[in-house]
């Protein structure tokens, strides 16, 4: 079974410049996440979509981040625009659903605003 | 609130001996208890989780955890370390009655010493 996909492995860009993640959840996988894991830390949630609609975004910055799940399959997490504090690593996951089965984590995306 | 505490930043145990990487947790309600390993440049991997039934939950690469109710504790471990077993381990709960979302405690770093 092929695991979860994510695209670029690594992003440098300055502050205030836009950038955009990718995710391919595994098949058939209804709930899909975005977390961002600050160096020393662990995973925050950002959002979570269940098929194409959102469950949860209650710690997305919506003033600068943005998320779509097209077609209830892949998705894109975009920045715009970056800050300093945006440096982190955008981890992707998925599950069957949203109840007690565990995600499983794509290698993520790591992002580096100087 | 969901929380996770991992009160130790680092272990360090001599190959062949036993583990023990320890998490606290707090929810309103029962809890679903995860613990994920992370290697280098690599997304989080599943291990092991707890949802209701045998307190002694047994996982992946010979891990095991135990649920403590009474002491609201699920610590891993493993009877004898390997060298491959060196990485970053995260515990994670989530509420029963919440939304799928994953409270991360900060992770724990397991040198395991040949």
């Amino acid at each position: 079974e092929a695991g979860v996909a994510q695209s670029p492995r690594y992003k440098i860009i300055e502050k205030r410049q836009s950038v955009a993640f990718w995710c391919n959840p595994i098949s058939g996988h209804a709930t899909l996440y975005w977390y961002q894991q600050i160096l020393g830390q662990g995973p925050k949630l950002l959002i979570q979509f269940q098929n194409n609609g959102v469950v949860d975004d209650s710690q997305l910055p919506k003033d600068r981040f943005s998320a779509e799940r097209l077609k209830g399959v892949d998705s894109t997490l975009k920045i715009q625009p970056a800050k300093l504090e945006d440096s982190a690593v955008y981890l992707c996951a998925s599950s069957i659903d949203g109840t007690f089965h565990e995600q499983y984590f794509g290698p993520g995306t790591r992002l580096t605003v100087t | 609130a969901q929380s996770v505490a991992q009160p130790e930043d680092q272990v360090n145990v001599a190959e062949g001996n036993p583990l023990t990487v320890k998490c606290t947790y707090s929810v309103s309600g029962n809890p679903y208890l995860f613990w994920y390993v992370q290697y280098p440049n690599r997304g989080l991997q599943f291990l092991l989780k707890y949802i209701t039934g045998d307190n002694l939950v047994k996982g992946s690469y010979g891990f095991e955890a135990e649920f403590n109710k009474s002491q609201t504790s699920f610590h891993l471990k493993k009877p004898s370390a390997l060298v491959s077993d060196s990485a970053l381990y995260f515990c994670a709960v989530r509420d029963e009655n919440g939304a799928n979302n994953l409270f991360f405690g900060t992770g724990t770093r397991l040198t395991v010493i040949p």
